[in-house]
């Protein structure tokens, strides 16, 4: 079975901190892993997978497959990172079922 | 905007009903899912369709089905309802199936309260 846990259901900090969005997963095969995020009023969207390795509004993400972890980083928040993040797993090849965290909700203080 | 429309925005319906959500994929996506999203859990994935087939199935009750008509909508029956089932039911859409690095693209979601 595969499984993503957020830790963190509320991550509040200032502007200009570094963030964290913790991400562990569990999952027997070779996982693909992403970020989505959702502002206010607003869908939810993809921010970012690990395959692209790119960084994208100042966040990146690199799957540790030792510690099976995924987590969101930015050197120095904004007020406008202020959203819900989620991460989800999805396997390679074959029928794949997406799972997603429970998401994290992060509030970007002036 | 990512296209993908879903209608009614609001539900509110008695115990015991049935009720029907839309889905209309962007324009070129052939697969569609479908996630509840209720209070405190994360998205939990109910069921896929590509291009008219049901291709993958998640947590989904036996009370609710869906189906992809030609026109590659999607609709999602939610029967005998429950005060449980009341969340927020979000349409994803995306051009392949069984990549899985394929980016899903999220309608607004309709939100069902169930009295």
């Amino acid at each position: 079975a595969q499984r993503v846990t957020q830790p963190e259901k509320l991550l509040s900090v200032f502007k200009g901190a570094p963030v964290e969005l913790k991400c562990n997963y569990s999952y027997s095969g070779s996982p693909e892993l992403f970020w989505y995020v959702q502002y206010s009023r607003q869908r939810l969207q993809l921010l970012l997978r690990h395959i692209s390795r790119e960084s994208i509004k100042g966040f990146t993400a690199d799957l540790n497959k030792g510690e099976t972890s995924f987590h969101l980083k930015k050197p120095f928040a904004q007020e406008e990172d202020s959203a819900m993040y989620y991460c989800a797993l999805s396997g390679r090849g074959g029928s794949y079922i997406p799972t997603f965290g429970r998401g994290t909700s992060l509030i970007v203080h002036p | 905007d990512s296209g993908v429309t879903q209608t009614p925005k609001h539900l509110i319906t008695a115990t015991g009903q049935r009720v029907t959500l839309r889905c209309s994929p962007r324009s070129g996506d052939l697969s569609v899912y479908w996630y509840q999203q209720s209070l405190d859990q994360g998205l939990q994935f109910l069921i896929q369709y590509y291009n008219g087939e049901e291709r993958a199935k998640g947590n989904i009750l036996e009370r609710f089905s869906a189906q992809q008509f030609p026109d590659l909508h999607s609709e999602l029956n939610l029967s005998s309802l429950e005060l449980g089932d009341s969340a927020l039911y979000f349409c994803a859409s995306s051009v392949l199936v069984g990549i899985s690095t394929d980016t899903q693209y999220f309608g607004p979601g309709t939100r069902l309260t169930v009295l």
